[in-house]
């Protein structure tokens, strides 16, 4: 399919370890998006890619959460030392820029639940 | 704080039942989204409003925006079970519109 793909869609962690989550956009998609949904809440902005530059990381939670996106399109959400609070589902969205008037269009992946025991 | 209220929080309704589903905020917002998520997905884009006032036809679905850009709404006509899902409004703000502030969802369980 030409979505957008993240892997694994399941992750049980202990606490304590670190997991890294993977997301592949849409080809050509300049802009990526990260998001961390917790159960019953709507998506929460973590940060954003345009190619390889992060331009907005201030939705990190804190400095366990690090992204990166180093040829400017497959993109890694990593989280150390894991902690429950960090249970949650994690989005990759990805868009091509329609200009600065315009709100893209984000195309979301179908999340990795991550469970931390 | 909540930056963007959705009501209800959850609606659960025979099929061919109309539904309006409310999206409300303090802040202005250059532009507001409307997503539907279902289980296990990504939410995907329904319709994206910009203008104050402005109104947009899906279908059976209708969204309107705010004259202030501050709300939104999303009615629904005759509901098919189809419909059922979680329905999320998304805000962007002038100077990032790239930067969706989502809000909690309406979850709408459509009964054959």
């Amino acid at each position: 399919g030409a979505g957008v793909s993240q892997s694994p869609r399941y992750k049980v962690a202990k606490r304590g370890q670190d997991v890294a989550l993977r997301c592949d956009p849409i080809s050509g998609h300049v802009s990526l998006f990260w998001y961390q949904q917790a159960l019953g809440q709507g998506p929460e902005f973590l940060t954003y890619f345009q190619n390889e530059a992060q331009l907005d990381k201030s939705g990190l939670p804190s400095d366990r959460f690090f992204a990166e996106r180093p040829e400017g399109s497959v993109s890694t959400l990593k989280i150390q030392r894991t902690q429950q609070e960090d249970s949650a589902v994690y989005l990759c969205a990805s868009s091509f820029p329609e200009g600065p008037l315009f709100t893209d269009t984000q195309y979301f992946g179908p999340g990795t639940r991550l469970t931390v025991l | 704080t909540q930056l963007l209220e959705q009501s209800p929080q959850f609606l659960s309704i025979q099929e061919g039942e109309n539904l309006t589903v409310y999206c409300n905020s303090s802040s202005v917002f250059s532009s507001l989204q409307w997503y539907r998520q279902e289980p296990g997905e990504g939410p995907v884009l329904l319709v994206t409003v910009v203008t104050g006032g402005e109104v947009k036809k899906l279908k059976r679905l209708t969204f309107q925006f705010g004259d202030a850009r501050k709300d939104s709404s999303l009615h629904i006509t005759a509901a098919q079970p189809g419909d059922t899902g979680l329905y999320l409004c998304a805000g962007a703000r002038g100077g990032s519109n790239y930067k969706l502030t989502f809000g909690k969802g309406t979850l709408l369980t459509v009964n054959p």
